[in-house]
């Protein structure tokens, strides 16, 4: 299967601040989306992005499909943004593969 | 427009027990997807289908089983449960397999004592 890797683990940022969270995974995909997951279990999605550039509001995405890495920006930070940010990745359509993802705590 | 449903919210079995679990995915959508999602650790595919026919399956035990309806919806089920399968189970659903967007439902959680 496809080996996804997010970093970093863990991130603490003050409220107002801006972050950048990368995903790596091991084989071409066809499909790569980004989730923040919140404290009750809800997978949110953030962005369908299996190449390109996409913004939306305070939150950006980019992949780079040729050298297998996705990056989420966050800017100005709320708390609200709290949570666990997830990148998946298929390359069939019929089986998707999590990373580990990145919790993320913002601090007031 | 509803959302991906899924049901029932919270469920406490006992080891060796059975466990079956419900999802109706968004309308229109005609694949569905469940996951298990251990405590620390990102979803793990446990299933893919379409069209009633499993399109996909992940790196589970046979004791765990799907199936999906004319109406689309579906249901997981666990057979002999074990303490290991206690985790949230996420059911996904798209307009079908291949490269679409997956929609999340808010999950089930299973507790097996």
């Amino acid at each position: 299967g496809i080996q996804v890797e997010q970093s970093p683990p863990d991130l603490i940022l003050q409220e107002g601040a801006n972050s950048t969270l990368r995903c790596n995974f091991s084989d071409s995909v066809n499909n790569l989306q980004w989730f923040h997951q919140n404290p009750w279990g809800q997978l949110i999605n953030l962005f369908y992005i299996p190449s390109g550039t996409k913004q939306n509001g305070r939150l950006s995405a980019t992949t780079v499909a040729t050298e297998r890495y996705s990056l989420l920006y966050i800017s100005s930070s709320q708390t609200t943004d709290s949570g666990v940010y997830f990148c998946a990745v298929s390359n069939t359509g019929n089986q998707f593969y999590f990373g580990t993802g990145t919790s993320l705590t913002v601090i007031p | 427009d509803a959302g991906v449903t899924q049901s029932p919210t919270h469920l406490i079995k006992t080891r060796g027990q059975h466990v079956t679990l419900r999802c109706s995915p968004i309308s229109g959508h005609k694949s569905v997807s469940w996951y298990q999602q251990v405590l620390g650790q990102g979803p793990q595919f446990i299933f893919q289908y379409y069209e009633k026919e499993e399109r996909g399956r992940g790196n589970f035990p046979d004791r765990f089983s799907a199936r999906q309806f004319p109406n689309y919806s579906s249901e997981l089920n666990v057979n002999a449960l074990l303490l290991g399968d206690s985790a949230l189970y996420l059911c996904a659903s798209s307009l079908s397999g291949g490269s679409y967007e997956q929609y999340f439902g808010p999950g089930t959680r299973l507790t097996v004592t």
